[in-house]
């Protein structure tokens, strides 16, 4: 079956940096999709991997590794507005979203 | 301002009811998806269209059905709704050949007594 695999939650500083961790089971692979979800709201987009590599937007960052299924998005200088849910979702070989359960982040001053 | 429009926000719906929970996009976007997202799980496909007048099932489709007459409306339809549907159902859209970024509609929390 296919599986999308992230930690449930996880807790960090004000400032600090933080790395959430995404590994997927898929049958294919057509790209990799991090969103934000803050509670109670929709989730935004905020990256997409399709080759392996780290791609960097502002204080964002997300890897992939095709080869290790694997990827991470890496969040620097953070602020207590980075509370939320991050979504990981592959794209599998029908080109559907297959979606992680997410991961609370929360940020403690 | 465009985006993805949904309707009811919420609503409280006994056991047995039909009700209609309405998408609009004024992005003209080719292909939209109905989601429900539920508490530990993760976002799972209800249906989708990937054009107007073309549905498709997705992950979790029964006792629901979807129509797609025109490009801006997909409505989802619980014909007879029960509790295991009490959910937060999102609304999506995406444009055709892009990177698949999914455009989000601000939900519909449904609670089915």
């Amino acid at each position: 079956g296919q599986n999308i695999d992230q930690p449930t939650e996880m807790t960090a500083t004000e400032g600090a940096i933080v790395q959430i961790n995404c590994t997927y089971q898929t049958s294919g692979f057509n790209g990799l999709f991090w969103y934000q979800q803050h509670a109670g709201e929709a989730p935004t987009f905020l990256s997409y991997n399709v080759l392996d590599g780290l791609e960097e937007k502002g204080r964002f960052s997300s890897f992939l590794s095709r080869s290790k299924g694997y990827s991470y998005l890496l969040l620097k200088e953070l602020q207590m507005k980075d509370s939320a849910s991050y979504l990981c979702a592959v794209m599998d070989s029908n080109y559907q979203l297959i979606w992680g359960a997410g991961t609370k982040l929360i940020i403690k001053p | 301002i465009a985006g993805i429009t949904q309707a009811p926000t919420s609503q409280i719906l006994a056991a047995g009811r039909r009700m209609t929970l309405r998408c609009t996009q004024d992005m003209r976007h080719n292909a939209m998806y109905w989601y429900r997202q539920d508490l530990g799980l993760g976002l799972r496909l209800i249906h989708y269209s990937n054009t107007a007048g073309t549905t498709g099932k997705g992950e979790v489709p029964d006792g629901y059905s979807v129509s797609r007459a025109n490009t801006d409306d997909f409505p989802l339809t619980l014909a007879s709704a029960v509790p295991s549907q009490t959910s937060v159902y999102f609304c999506a859209s995406t444009a055709s050949g892009g990177t698949g970024e999914l455009f989000f509609g601000e939900g519909s929390r449904l609670t089915v007594l």
